[in-house]
């Protein structure tokens, strides 16, 4: 089956633009999180929904932001772009979200690419 | 504040031998641990996963340890390939709620 789509894959933009990303998950998962990744921090996460509703949210501003739709399709909204938001984002997918930890396995797509210039 | 920790960014192990790699963290309350393998250009996939409740899970070439009093766990690989050259995350839940990744440690294997 197919996996965990993201689009776009590259994005270039300028300090205080906006943006959205957006995420399709595997078919039948309901649960999609939101993850950015840069050198100096590693892996972090942004926040998860599931069935529509913000479930989890990580320590970032204000400025990122997401949703879910009825389909589970996901989008993330960046406003007011700064240099440091330049990243991989990633989303992944799984049945039950994160309190189905370990039993529920994440699945990762392949990313966004943000470049802020 | 890290809660979960790499502390080696880079590790080079010759084919055949054995690689271990190390994270440590910092809150007791974390349930559930889980290694991850990231290969450039790719999103992370899931590689092994330990329950707090343990100390030992094994699949295949991997297996994890869990040290709870040291707040320690290792991947370790057994033997080698140059297919595991990567990028490798531990991740920690805790409370079943987020999962908290380090900041990776890229793995060479050389032939």
């Amino acid at each position: 089956k197919a996996g965990v789509t993201q689009t776009p894959r590259y994005l270039i933009k300028t300090r205080g633009q906006q943006v959205t990303l957006s995420c399709s998950p595997i078919s039948g998962h309901r649960s999609v999180s939101w993850y950015q990744q840069t050198p100096g921090q590693g892996l972090q996460f942004l926040f998860e929904y599931f069935s529509e509703t913000q479930r989890n949210k990580g320590n970032f501003p204000g400025r990122f932001s997401g949703r879910q739709f009825s389909n589970s399709r996901s989008e993330m909204n960046v406003s007011t772009l700064e240099l440091g938001d330049s990243a991989l984002y990633l989303c992944a997918s799984s049945l039950g979200g994160l309190a189905g930890a370990g039993q529920d396995t994440q699945y990762f797509g392949p990313g966004t690419r943000l470049t802020v210039l | 504040d890290q809660q979960v920790k790499q502390n080696s960014p880079s590790l080079s192990v010759q084919e055949g031998r054995i690689s271990i790699l190390n994270c440590d963290y910092t809150n007791s309350m974390f349930d559930y641990f889980l290694w991850y393998k990231k290969y450039p250009a790719e999103g992370p996939t899931f590689l092994i996963s330990i329950s707090s409740i343990k100390d030992k899970n094994e699949d295949g070439r991997f297996t994890v340890f869990l040290n709870k009093s040291a707040k320690h766990l290792s991947l370790h690989i057994v033997p080698s390939q140059p297919g595991d050259s990567a990028v490798y995350f531990c991740a920690a839940i805790i409370n079943t709620d987020k999962l908290i990744f380090g900041t990776g440690t890229r793995l060479q294997v050389f032939p």
